[in-house]
C-alpha cells in the first residue's frame, strides 16, 4: 500500500528555535497533504490542508505564520514550527492523498519536545 | 460542530476474547464514518468505512455498522489475537468537507495470551 514518512520521528528543541518536519509521500504523488496534531489523549485535530503548489488552508485558531507549511512538490510537504514555545510541543502527524482518490494515508508521526 | 466520542482506554482483554469499542458522533448531514488503526510505531490505517445508514464495514474480522438511529459506528470483532493490540480510531467526514477527517480520542487496546 501507498507509505508515508515524516521525519524526524522525534525531536527537542530550545524554546525560541524553529524547527522543521518533513512529510514524503514515497509511492505515489501527494496532491493534497493534511497535518494534524494530538496532545495526549486526545484526538487528532487538523491544523492546515495543502494542495501542491498553493498555499496551505489553515483551520481555524491556528497561527498561519507560525506553522509554515510548504508543499512544494507532489511527494513532500514540510511543517515548520517558527519560535517553537513549551505549549507547542506536541505530536504532530502528517497524511497524503492522491488526486480525488478517497482514502488519505497517515505518517508515523513526529514528537516534538520544546524545552 | 462536527464532533466523535469513543470510548476511554485502555481496553485490555485475553486472546479469543470478544471485542466492543464503542463510537457515537455528532455531525451535521450524513457523514462517511470511519475505523483507523495505529499500530505501534506506524501511521494511522484504514480498518474499515461506511458511508450510509446500515451500511456494514468489515475488514480482518472486524466490523462496524453505520446506525444512523442512534449515531453510532461501534468497532467490533467475535475474537481477539495479540496482534490486534494497537490504537483505534473512529472518525467521520462530511459531505461537501473537502476530505477533512473529524477524529476520536483513539482507544487503545491491549491484547495479552
Amino acid at each position: 500500500g501507498a507509505v508515508v514518512s515524516q521525519h524526524p520521528s522525534w525531536v527537542i528543541c530550545k524554546s525560541g528555535t524553529s524547527v522543521k518536519i518533513e512529510c514524503r509521500s514515497l509511492d505515489f504523488q501527494a496532491t493534497t497533504m493534511f497535518w494534524y496534531r494530538q496532545f495526549p489523549k486526545q484526538s487528532l485535530m487538523l491544523m492546515a490542508t495543502s494542495n501542491e503548489g498553493s498555499k496551505a488552508t489553515y483551520e481555524q485558531g491556528v497561527e498561519k505564520d507560525k506553522f509554515l507549511i510548504n508543499h512544494a512538490s507532489l511527494t513532500l510537504s514540510t511543517l515548520t514550527v517558527t519560535s517553537a514555545h513549551p505549549e507547542d510541543s506536541s505530536f504532530y502527524i502528517c497524511s497524503a492523498r492522491e488526486g480525488t482518490a478517497d482514502e488519505q494515508y497517515f505518517g508515523p508521526g513526529t514528537r516534538l519536545t520544546v524545552t | 460542530g462536527d464532533s466523535v466520542t469513543q470510548m476511554e482506554g485502555p481496553v485490555t482483554l485475553s486472546e479469543e476474547a470478544f471485542l466492543t469499542i464503542n463510537c457515537t458522533y455528532t455531525a451535521t448531514g450524513y457523514p462517511s464514518l470511519f475505523w483507523y488503526v495505529q499500530y505501534p510505531g506506524e501511521g494511522l490505517q484504514l480498518l474499515l468505512k461506511a458511508t450510509k445508514a446500515d451500511d456494514k464495514g468489515s475488514n480482518k474480522g472486524f466490523e462496524a455498522t453505520y446506525r444512523k438511529e442512534t449515531t453510532s459506528f461501534h468497532l467490533e470483532k467475535g475474537s481477539v489475537q495479540v496482534s490486534d493490540s494497537a490504537v483505534y480510531f473512529c472518525a467521520l467526514r462530511v459531505t461537501g468537507g473537502g476530505n477533512k477527517l473529524t477524529f476520536g480520542t483513539g482507544t487503545q487496546l491491549k491484547v495479552e495470551l
